[in-house]
C-alpha cells in the first residue's frame, strides 16, 4: 500500500524568504504526485503534479517541485514566499490513472512572518 | 472556483443519526471521489463512483455509502453517526484517466 510522510508539522518563514517542503513517499510503482493548498475551511487546489519526464516540475504561484527516485521524495519549494502563501500544504500520491485514490499526507502548516 | 459545489457547507448532527451530504461535479467530469478530512489530518480517501457504479473504496465501514446520479452529481450517506465522524468531507470530481481532480470546499460535519 502506498503512503506519503510530510515530517515538518509547522514550518515558520519570513517573507520574502525562500522554502521548502518535505514530503517522502511509498509506493511500489512509479507514482504519480501531487502537491496541494489548503487555505482555512477551504478545498484543496491543485498546485502541482508530477507524472513522468522532467523531475523538475512548475506549478502555479510560483511554486516548484522536484521528484527524487533515489530518495523517494517530490519536495515543494517556492524561492521567495509572500503573506499569502500562508496555509496547509498536502503532498498526495496517486494510484490508477493519477488522480483517483489519492493518498495524501499529514499536511504541513505555514506560518508567514513580517 | 473548481465548478465543484458541496451542499450543505456546514451541519451537526446527534450521534445515532444519518446524513446525507451532496456533491455537483464539474461539467463534463464523470467520476466522483469522497474524502474525509479530521482536523488536523490529510484527507483520506472513502471511495469513488465511475458512471454511477463503485470503482473503489478505502478504509472505512458499510455505513458510509454513496450514490451517483445520471449527471454525475453524487451522495455520501452516513448511518449510525459517531462521535468520530466529525469532519470536513470533501468531494472531488475528475475524469476517469484524466490527471487531475478538482475539489469542493466541503461539508462541515459535527457529530454530537
Amino acid at each position: 500500500a502506498q503512503s506519503v510522510t510530510q515530517p515538518d508539522i509547522h514550518i515558520t518563514v519570513s517573507e520574502g524568504a525562500s522554502l521548502e517542503l518535505r514530503c517522502n513517499y511509498s509506493y511500489g510503482a512509479t507514482p504519480y504526485l501531487f502537491w496541494y493548498v489548503q487555505s482555512p475551511g477551504q478545498g484543496l487546489q491543485l498546485l502541482l503534479k508530477y507524472f513522468s519526464g522532467d523531475t523538475l516540475v512548475q506549478g502555479i504561484k510560483g511554486f516548484e517541485a522536484e521528484f527524487k527516485r533515489s530518495q523517494s521524495s517530490f519536495n515543494l519549494r517556492k524561492p521567495s514566499v509572500h503573506w499569502s502563501d500562508a496555509a496547509e500544504y498536502f503532498c498526495a500520491v496517486g494510484t490508477g490513472f493519477g488522480n483517483e485514490k489519492l493518498t495524501f499526507g499529514t499536511g504541513t502548516r505555514l506560518t508567514i512572518i513580517p | 472556483e473548481t465548478g465543484v459545489t458541496q451542499s450543505p457547507t456546514h451541519l451537526i448532527k446527534t450521534r445515532g443519526q444519518q446524513v446525507t451530504l451532496r456533491c455537483s461535479s464539474q461539467s463534463g467530469h464523470n467520476t466522483v471521489s469522497w474524502y474525509q478530512q479530521a482536523l488536523g489530518q490529510g484527507p483520506q480517501f472513502i471511495f469513488q463512483y465511475y458512471r454511477e457504479e463503485e470503482n473503489g473504496r478505502g478504509n472505512f465501514p458499510p455505513r458510509f455509502s454513496g450514490l451517483q446520479f445520471p449527471n454525475y452529481s453524487s451522495e455520501l450517506n452516513v448511518n449510525a453517526l459517531e462521535l468520530d465522524d466529525s469532519a470536513l468531507y470533501l468531494c472531488a470530481s475528475s475524469s476517469l484517466g484524466n490527471t487531475e481532480a478538482f475539489f469542493g470546499q466541503g461539508t462541515r460535519l459535527t457529530v454530537v
